[in-house]
Order: structure tokens, then C-alpha cells, then sequence
């Protein structure tokens, strides 16, 4: 079992809906970060948690410790936001980031 | 520019062949790190250095697999005798933060393609 899953693996999107997605993890953590990789780009950080909610435009991240659970939502998606999204944690006590598997994500026109 | 950059972006070797992967850091980050993403997977460690000195090199797949950052700034992962399954993304980030109990972002570069034939 991975110490860091995501769901879905993968998601296509109406332009205009909702989008949640979810990681989970089974390590102690000192911070949780929501990625995104664009196809032949680099990574960029959206998001690093420790506690609570971030909102960021139309991105949203929360996380709950006791459940060791976090979810990154988008709200009224767009095309430009099809790429896939990575959830990693940083152990406590260590710098290393262990990365989860990923979601790619398509919006349709 | 002022972020991380990689080169090249895409390197590809026959079987056998030895590679070096060149990692820039933005300047002032203390902290480093490798990489490595297989087709449809997240990255996985490789190794970190803190400056020039490499402190967990305990991803490293094989003794084939070599990093080096002799002036703290950038870097080079280098393949031996590479193989197939070396096949992968090759991902570097730096991160200012020295301290390993202080999470700090970590700022990506493109990554450099490595196909093995």
C-alpha cells in the first residue's frame, strides 16, 4: 500500500463544474503540498498545509490531520486547468516530499 | 530567468552509455533534490544535498547512479552504464530551507526526459 493515494486517477470535467480530489496518507507529516504538472513542464506548487484551508483564485485546499485526509478543489474548472495533480507530504521530522501517484485531469470545452 | 532549470530537457542514449543530467538551483536555495518519474507515476527520491554536501543519497537505485554539488550550487546527477529501465524523468527542486524539521517549499525545475534504447 502506497503511504500517499490519490483518487481518482482520472477525471474529465465539464468547462464550469466542480472538481474534488482527494489524498490520502498513512505517515506522520509535518506539511501536505498540492502539485501541479503540466504535460512537458515542470512542477509547480500550488499549496503547502499543515492545518485547515488555503484558497488560492478558484483552488482550494483543506486538510484534516485526525483523518489524515486532504482534498484540493477547483470551482468553476476551465480547460487550462487539464493537467495532472500531485499530492505529496513532507515526514515528520525529514525534508524528503513522498509523492502521491497523481490525477490527471481534463476539462472539455 | 529566476527559476530552477534543467539541462538538457531531453536526452537520449543507447544502452551502455554514460549521461550527465545538469541541475541549476535558484540562487540562494540551500537545499536540492533528485528526482525520479517513471510513465505514469508520481517522483520518487533520489538524493538531497544541503550546499555541497550530500546528506541522503539513500534513493539511488544502483551504484551506477552518482550525484554531485562540489560549490553548492548546481548540480549533476550522472548515469553509468545506463539501462533501459533508467528510462524516466529526471526532476531536480530547490528549497531554501536548510533545516530538515522545517518543511519548505520546494521549486521544480522542467525536468530532463531520459530515454534508454
Amino acid at each position: 500500500k502506497n503511504e500517499v493515494e490519490q483518487s481518482p486517477q482520472n477525471l474529465t470535467a465539464q468547462e464550469g463544474e466542480f472538481i474534488t480530489i482527494n489524498c490520502s496518507y498513512s505517515v506522520g507529516i509535518s506539511a501536505l503540498h498540492w502539485l501541479q504538472q503540466h504535460p512537458g513542464g515542470g512542477i509547480v506548487s500550488l499549496f503547502m498545509l499543515s492545518s485547515g484551508k488555503k484558497k488560492h483564485g478558484r483552488l482550494i485546499a483543506t486538510i484534516n490531520i485526525q483523518e489524515k485526509h486532504s482534498s484540493l478543489h477547483i470551482t468553476a474548472s476551465h480547460p487550462r486547468d487539464s493537467a495532472v495533480y500531485i499530492c505529496a507530504v513532507s515526514t515528520s521530522g525529514t525534508y524528503k516530499y513522498i509523492f502521491g501517484t497523481g490525477t490527471r485531469l481534463k476539462v472539455l470545452a | 530567468g529566476a527559476g530552477v532549470s534543467q539541462s538538457p530537457r531531453y536526452k537520449v542514449a543507447k544502452r551502455g552509455q554514460d549521461v550527465a543530467l545538469r541541475c541549476d538551483p535558484i540562487s540562494g536555495h540551500v537545499s536540492l533534490f533528485w528526482y525520479q518519474q517513471a510513465l505514469g507515476q508520481g517522483p520518487e527520491f533520489l538524493t538531497y544535498f544541503q550546499n555541497e554536501a550530500q546528506l541522503d543519497k539513500s534513493g539511488l537505485p544502483s551504484d551506477r547512479f552518482f550525484a554531485e554539488r562540489p560549490e553548492g550550487s548546481v548540480s549533476t546527477l550522472k548515469i553509468q552504464r545506463t539501462q533501459q529501465e533508467d528510462s524516466a524523468v529526471y526532476l531536480c527542486a530547490s528549497s531554501l530551507m536548510a533545516l530538515a524539521a522545517v518543511p519548505g517549499a520546494q521549486y521544480f525545475g522542467p525536468g530532463t526526459r531520459l530515454l534508454v534504447l
